[in-house]
C-alpha cells in the first residue's frame, strides 16, 4: 500500500538548519510530482513546495522562497527538504504528499519542526 | 497569496446534510477547475476527499459531493454521520503556479 514517512524534524534555534526526509513505498517514486506541506498549530495547511517527476519543475511559496530547497532521488524513492535560517514562523508538522494533477492525494504523517528563539 | 474564505463553523444533525463554501479570487478558484477538499481528524494528517471541484478518490462515500460557481466552491455531505465530524479544508491552484487552502471549517455532528 501507498506508505508517505517523514523523518528530520527536530527543535532547533532561530537561524538554525535542519533536513527534512520523506521515504515512499507502494508506488513508482518517479512517476509523481510531490509536495512539502506544513500546518502550524492551530492552524490549516500551507502548500510550501512542489517539485515535478524529473525534478525540472521547482516552485516555492514566498514564504519560504530563498530559504528552502526542495530536492528527490528517485532511485532512492525520497523526497528532501533542505531548511535553512529558520524562523519562528516556521515552526509546524511538515508533510510530504504525493500530487495528482492539481491535487494533494497521499500524505505522510508528518513531522514536527519547533523553532525556538 | 490569501488563503480561500471558508466558514470558521458548521454543525448538523446525523442524517442530515450541510455544505461548506470556499471563496476564493480569480487569480485562483474561478480561474481553474482544481478545486480539492481534504479531511482532518484530530492528531492526523489531512485526507483526500475530492479533487478537481467533483471528482471522489475511490474509497470515498458518495455523501460527500463538491460543485463550484464562479470564485465559489462547495463540500456537501449527505447523512451526515457522526464520523464525520472533523476540519475541512478546501484548496485551489493558482495563476502563478502555486497552491492556496481555505482557512478550515470544523463540522461539528450534533
Amino acid at each position: 500500500q501507498v506508505q508517505l514517512v517523514e523523518s528530520g524534524g527536530d527543535v532547533v534555534k532561530s537561524g538554525g538548519s535542519l533536513r527534512l526526509s520523506c521515504a515512499v513505498s507502494g508506488f513508482t517514486f518517479g512517476d509523481y510530482f510531490m509536495s512539502w506541506i506544513r500546518q502550524a498549530p492551530g492552524r490549516g495547511p500551507e502548500w510550501i513546495s512542489y517539485i515535478s517527476s524529473s525534478s525540472g519543475t521547482i516552485y516555492y511559496a514566498d514564504s519560504v522562497k530563498g530559504r528552502f530547497t526542495v530536492s528527490r532521488d528517485n532511485a532512492k524513492s525520497s523526497l528532501f527538504l533542505q531548511m535553512n535560517n529558520l524562523r519562528a514562523e516556521d515552526t509546524a508538522v511538515y508533510y510530504c504528499a504525493r500530487m495528482r494533477g492539481d491535487s494533494f492525494f497521499w500524505w505522510g504523517q508528518g513531522t514536527p519542526v519547533t523553532v525556538s528563539s | 497569496q490569501s488563503a480561500l474564505t471558508q466558514p470558521a463553523s458548521v454543525s448538523g444533525s446525523p442524517g442530515q446534510a450541510i455544505t461548506i463554501s470556499c471563496t476564493g479570487t480569480s487569480s485562483d478558484v474561478d480561474n481553474y477547475n482544481y478545486v480539492s477538499w481534504y479531511q482532518q481528524h484530530p492528531g492526523k494528517a489531512p485526507k483526500l476527499m475530492i479533487y478537481d471541484v467533483s471528482n471522489r478518490p475511490s474509497g470515498i462515500s458518495d455523501r460527500f459531493s463538491g460543485s463550484k460557481s464562479g470564485n465559489t466552491a462547495s463540500l456537501t455531505i449527505s447523512g451526515l454521520q457522526p464520523e464525520d465530524e472533523a476540519d475541512y479544508y478546501c484548496s485551489s491552484s493558482t495563476i502563478t503556479n502555486t497552491f492556496v487552502f481555505g482557512t478550515g471549517t470544523k463540522l461539528t455532528v450534533l
